[in-house]
């Protein structure tokens, strides 16, 4: 067990719809990323939570946006649900001391989502 | 942009066997990072690897990160029915203030008892 923590676990929602996905980070840890993992493939970056201030993204659009909260928690929230949005989400914790300097990370259960 | 590619996408493995899997990024890398799932799981961090040529071993497992810090290979000798799952490679890249992980597309190992 890592200690990162996601909720809910499993989550249906219908195309238009919103959804927000809920990571705790291990404890000590200060920065949460946040994955996207669609069946049969590896995680993609989605952004990334350090300080409460998202300081890296990838080819993800708006509506995909996040927050973290001073205990280092964290929320994905998803606008306007499209199919293809179905998917695993992960988060994963690291402690980051130096801004751009990666620690390892360590990923929660995930959140599987299924839009319909 | 960045790219990491992995290869094979499958692998069957007789128990006992020997296997590698290859990772290639199209640009330098930061570092390298190696992780497993198993169906059903979340990536649990194997290791990673920073240093321009370097070698690490956990028991069966011996990772290698290439000399131009490109590229990046897991051998596993004996296989065993544990050494099941996907196994994903990651490149770190960094910018100027921060950074991102980018993962293979995963090699997935079923083992043959």
């Amino acid at each position: 067990e890592t200690g990162v923590t996601q909720s809910p676990t499993h989550l249906i929602k219908t195309r238009g719809q919103q959804v927000t996905l809920r990571c705790s980070s291990q404890s000590g840890h200060n920065t949460v990323s946040w994955y996207q993992q669609a069946l049969g493939q590896g995680p993609q970056f989605i952004f990334q939570y350090y300080r409460e201030e998202e300081n890296g993204r990838g080819n993800f659009p708006p509506r995909f946006s996040g927050l973290q909260f001073p205990n280092y928690s964290s929320e994905l929230n998803v606008n306007a649900l499209e199919l293809d949005d179905s998917a695993l989400y992960l988060c994963a914790s690291s402690l980051v001391i130096l801004a751009g300097e990666q620690e390892t990370q360590y990923f929660g259960p995930g959140t599987r989502l299924l839009v319909l | 942009g960045q790219q990491v590619m992995q290869i094979p996408q499958y692998q069957h493995v007789q128990e006992g066997e020997d296997f590698t899997t290859y990772c290639n990024s199209s640009t330098t890398l930061s570092n390298i990072q190696w992780y497993k799932q198993r169906p059903g799981g979340h990536p649990v961090f194997l290791i990673q690897l920073v240093k321009s040529g370097e070698v690490k071993k956990q028991k069966r497992l011996t990772f290698q990160f290439g000399e131009a810090k490109k590229n990046s290979s897991l051998h596993i000798t004996a296989t065993q029915t544990t050494d099941v799952g996907t196994y994903f490679c990651a490149g770190y890249f960094r910018t100027d203030s921060w950074g991102k992980l980018q993962f293979g597309a995963g090699t997935q190992v079923v083992v043959t008892p």
